[in-house]
């Protein structure tokens, strides 16, 4: 089993959906919690770091559930620019690993 | 503004020959990294650095040897290349780990083991 695990994609959206992702991670030490946004062919980039207490940034929201051992992205009012492939993060004593990360799409 | 460097960004190798991606980054951060990017399968962590003199493996180590004489730098070495090493291979660097998690990459380096 990964250590971190995506919601299998892609996920084909129209503009103004709501859409929410989820990851599940295994190593219930892990220390912090990261989405990164990575366009085709470009290099990943934060999006947002995830608080326990949940922490919205826009348009974008997300929320850790430390019991459970997932976290969650939920994007409100989705832009053809969303369209991307999305990333969750987990540091584990010092080294960040990657989910598979999940594709958007939104169409017109 | 240089950020991470990366070269070359592209190469294409045959089985059985060694090769070097370089890795340089200008912000003075301690933490460097080396993630390889398949289908399907994420950005997977080769090795990683907390500092110069200090390296350590990630998730798929084998096949590849780094080092990390300066700050600076953080070469990633493939010693004898197979077609599984086919993949896109990035370079990361980080103020620190911990909890700041913000990774700046470099743009990517295509290798193909033919």
């Amino acid at each position: 089993r990964k250590e971190v695990e995506q919601d299998p994609g892609p996920f084909n959206v129209p503009e103004g959906a709501t859409v929410a992702f989820n990851c599940t991670y295994s190593n219930s030490a892990s220390q912090s919690f990261f989405w990164y946004r990575q366009d085709c062919r470009k290099e990943p980039k934060l999006l947002m770091s995830v608080y326990s207490s949940g922490n919205e940034d826009g348009r974008f929201t997300a929320q850790l559930n430390r019991a459970s051992q997932y976290i969650s992205l939920l994007i409100r009012d989705s832009k053809l620019s969303d369209s991307a492939t999305y990333l969750c993060v987990v540091n584990q004593g010092g080294k960040l690993i990657f989910g598979q990360g999940t594709e958007l799409s939104v169409k017109p | 503004n240089a950020g991470v460097t990366q070269t070359p960004k592209f190469q294409v190798l045959k089985t059985g020959q060694s090769m070097t991606l370089q890795c340089a980054q200008d912000m003075n951060h301690e933490y460097m990294s080396w993630y390889r990017q398949d289908p399907g399968m994420g950005l997977r962590l080769i090795h990683y650095s907390v500092g110069a003199g200090i390296t350590d493996q990630g998730e798929v180590p084998n096949g590849y040897n780094v080092s990390r004489s300066t700050t600076e730098d953080f070469p990633l070495r493939l010693l004898s290349a197979a077609p599984s090493q086919t993949s896109v291979y990035f370079c990361a660097s980080s103020r620190r780990t911990g909890n700041t998690g913000e990774l700046f990459f470099g743009e990517g380096s295509r290798l193909t083991v033919l």
